[in-house]
């Protein structure tokens, strides 16, 4: 078993582009969690998935942020017309159960908007 | 409202020196408390949870619900407990605090 796989690891954007972070979570768990880490800061939740459903996007801002988490496939955070303040490291968690005491997190995907 | 504080950005100890990481929080309902380590270049990993009362890399946190807190705690710090410490509360979405960077100097 990989571990919770995050890719790429780092993702340079311009100013008004686009960026798709990818997360695989581990064999067997269907619950993804996705966090932000801003400089000098603590993670902060984003949204949390099942498979084909958003069960929790109150973490998520309201525009340009989208999440997506199909049958098949890794969990995609989007993330459209990036600004500077998008900067961040970006982190995601996979659980086998609906909640978070067995979480296991990904190395992050750090984004730079230039 | 839901909120973990750690109020030390920075621990610095010598080797052999006891190490306590505070944590406070806020929540009203049955807390679920974790710390998280993160050491340089790796992955957030989950160091111990207060429900399994287990004690790991000499590590140990007892949650506190008459003062809100869960400190992390070890007799004698070793240069590799050098890395970022996380409190997180559950036990649905985690909510972290802003860490702290515990430096074992030789």
């Amino acid at each position: 078993n990989a571990g919770v796989m995050q890719n790429p690891r780092h993702l340079v954007r311009r100013r008004g582009q686009e960026a798709r972070l990818r997360c695989s979570p581990m064999k067997g768990h269907s619950h993804v969690y996705w966090y932000r880490q801003l400089p000098e800061e603590g993670l902060k939740f984003m949204v949390y998935l099942q498979k084909e459903n958003i069960i929790d996007e109150s973490g998520m801002p309201k525009e340009r942020f989208s999440a997506e988490f199909p049958k098949e496939g890794p969990s995609i955070l989007r993330i459209q017309q990036v600004v500077r303040g998008d900067s961040a490291a970006y982190f995601c968690a996979s659980s086998p159960r609906p909640d978070t005491s067995e979480a296991f997190f990904g190395q992050g995907t750090r984004l730079t908007v230039v | 409202a839901q909120r973990v504080t750690q109020p030390e950005k920075l621990l610095s100890v010598f080797k052999g020196a006891p190490v306590e990481l505070k944590c406070n929080y806020s929540y009203s309902g049955s807390p679920e408390l974790f710390w998280y380590v993160q050491y340089s270049r790796q992955r957030l990993q989950l160091l111990l949870r207060h429900i399994s009362r287990e004690s790991i890399k000499g590590f140990t946190a007892d949650l506190n619900k008459g003062e809100t807190s869960f400190h992390l705690k070890k007799p004698f710090a070793q240069e590799e407990d050098s890395a970022m410490y996380y409190c997180a509360l559950g036990p649905d979405k985690l909510i972290f605090g802003t860490g702290t960077r515990l430096q074992v100097f030789p």
